[in-house]
């Protein structure tokens, strides 16, 4: 089966500058999580979605960061405006319903640097 | 929240060693999972394991829940095992995992 897609790989940009993740899960997914991994750390949940709604977004900086999920598929990471703390990689992850199970399966990232 | 601990930070070893990696926890967990990121940065779980003991040719991962820690186990290590190994537990199976800092896995030819 077809891993998680994310796109862009890398992406440069300047402070205040806004930036765009796009993710599209493995196809029957229903719970997609946002994370990001900030050089020498682990993850860190962002948000989690169940099918089209948001179950978690309890560490989600919301006065610069959204998500959404359109249909519950596909899934966008917005930052705006970007800070340079905001540098770090944006991985995208997917599981089943009971996920546990079955473990979860990461995208390759997105690797941000805020100049 | 639920805090993961896991010990050593880093670890240097020659190939053909064995090496044993612990994740300690601070609250009941139903969700314990095991994941390796490669020096490319893709993580890949190893392990789903909130109890018990599970083998996957020279990986296996034994966590004693009662005890509140995990261990993993990487036998006659090749170079490829090299990279990070994350511990994230989570309360219930379909709840948010959280990760702990990782080991640091450096096998050397």
């Amino acid at each position: 089966e077809a891993g998680v897609a994310q796109s862009p790989r890398y992406k440069i940009i300047e402070k205040r500058q806004s930036v765009a993740f796009w993710c599209n899960p493995i196809s029957g997914h229903a719970t997609l999580y946002w994370y990001q991994q900030i050089l020498g750390q682990g993850p860190k949940l962002l948000i989690q979605f169940q099918n089209n709604g948001v179950v978690d977004d309890s560490q989600l900086p919301k006065d610069r960061f959204s998500a959404e999920r359109l249909k519950g598929v596909d899934s966008t990471l917005k930052i705006q405006p970007a800070k340079l703390e905001d540098s770090a990689v944006y991985l995208c992850a997917s599981s089943y319903p009971g996920g546990g199970l079955y473990g979860y399966t990461f995208g390759s990232g997105t690797r941000l640097t805020v100049v | 929240g639920i805090q993961v601990e896991q010990s050593p930070p880093d670890l240097i070893l020659q190939e053909g060693a064995n090496s044993t990696l612990r994740c300690n926890f601070s609250d009941s967990v139903n969700n314990l999972q095991w994941f390796h990121q490669n020096p490319w940065g893709q993580l890949i779980n190893l392990f789903y394991i909130p109890s018990g003991t599970k083998q996957n040719g020279r990986l296996s991962a034994t966590t004693v829940a009662t005890e509140r820690y995990s261990l993993l186990y990487i036998s006659s290590s090749q170079t490829t095992d090299s990279g990070v190994y994350f511990c994230a537990v989570g309360r219930g199976r379909d709840d948010k995992i959280i990760f702990g800092k990782g080991t640091r896995l450096h096998i050397l030819p």
